[in-house]
């Protein structure tokens, strides 16, 4: 069964520090990973995935994430925190081998950052 | 280039009332999806569709129907609204081999 843990509800930090908000996945297979992220009253959107190749991945707003084989985490990951990173992460995973393309979702991990 | 938009935004209905949400995308997705989201379970699928004309249940799919008549079009079906169908719910579509999703902004239904 593929799923995917977020075991972190919340993650509170100041700006200008670094972050990072945590995910590991279970597959039966290779996994495609992906990060999402939500604002207030708004739908989700796409920051970053790994799909092969270098396990570190850069997406959209700073954010950045290593795929960890071993550990099974694809942890996401920005140096220096803003006021406007606060909002709802989701981390997802596929499994490399299914042919329907369905995404399993974590729970999501609130993001504050204070200034 | 609208992306994926969903038709209503927000909605109220009473016990036992039926009702449709819409959802549309222009950027020539073949797989289209439905989840709902509610406070500390994430997203859960509730149908999706890999080409028009075929559907599929997800995790969640009682008390729903979906239709795919048109490839941009993903139709998710109420009919017989419970308290239990509050929820956001979000449509997304993506290309096959590719399983980026993109996401509508949502739909929020109250069922009282």
């Amino acid at each position: 069964a593929q799923s995917v843990a977020q075991p972190e509800d919340q993650v509170n930090v100041a700006e200008g520090n670094p972050l990072t908000v945590k995910c590991t996945y279970s597959v039966s297979g290779n996994p495609y990973l992906f990060w999402y992220v939500q604002y207030p009253n708004r739908g989700l959107q796409f920051l970053l995935k790994y799909i092969t190749g270098d396990n570190l991945v850069k997406g959209s707003y700073g954010f950045e994430a290593e795929f960890n084989k071993s550990q099974t985490s694809f942890h996401l990951k920005k140096p220096s925190a803003l006021v406007s990173d606060s909002a709802l992460y989701f981390c997802a995973v596929r499994d490399r081998g299914s042919t329907l393309g369905r995404l399993y979702f974590g729970r999501g991990t609130q993001l504050t950052v204070w200034p | 280039n609208a992306g994926v938009t969903q038709t209503p935004k927000f909605r109220v209905l009473k016990t036992g009332q039926s009702m449709t949400l819409l959802c549309a995308q222009d950027m020539n997705h073949e797989y289209m999806y439905w989840y709902r989201q509610d406070p500390g379970m994430g997203l859960r699928l509730i149908h999706y569709s890999v080409g028009e004309g075929t559907t599929a249940k997800g995790e969640v799919p009682d008390g729903y129907n979906v239709s795919r008549l048109k490839k941009q079009n993903f139709l998710l079906g109420l009919e017989s609204a419970a308290p239990s169908q509050t929820s956001v719910y979000f449509c997304a579509s993506s290309f096959p081999l590719i399983y980026t999703q993109y996401f509508g902004p949502g739909t929020r239904l109250t069922v009282l």
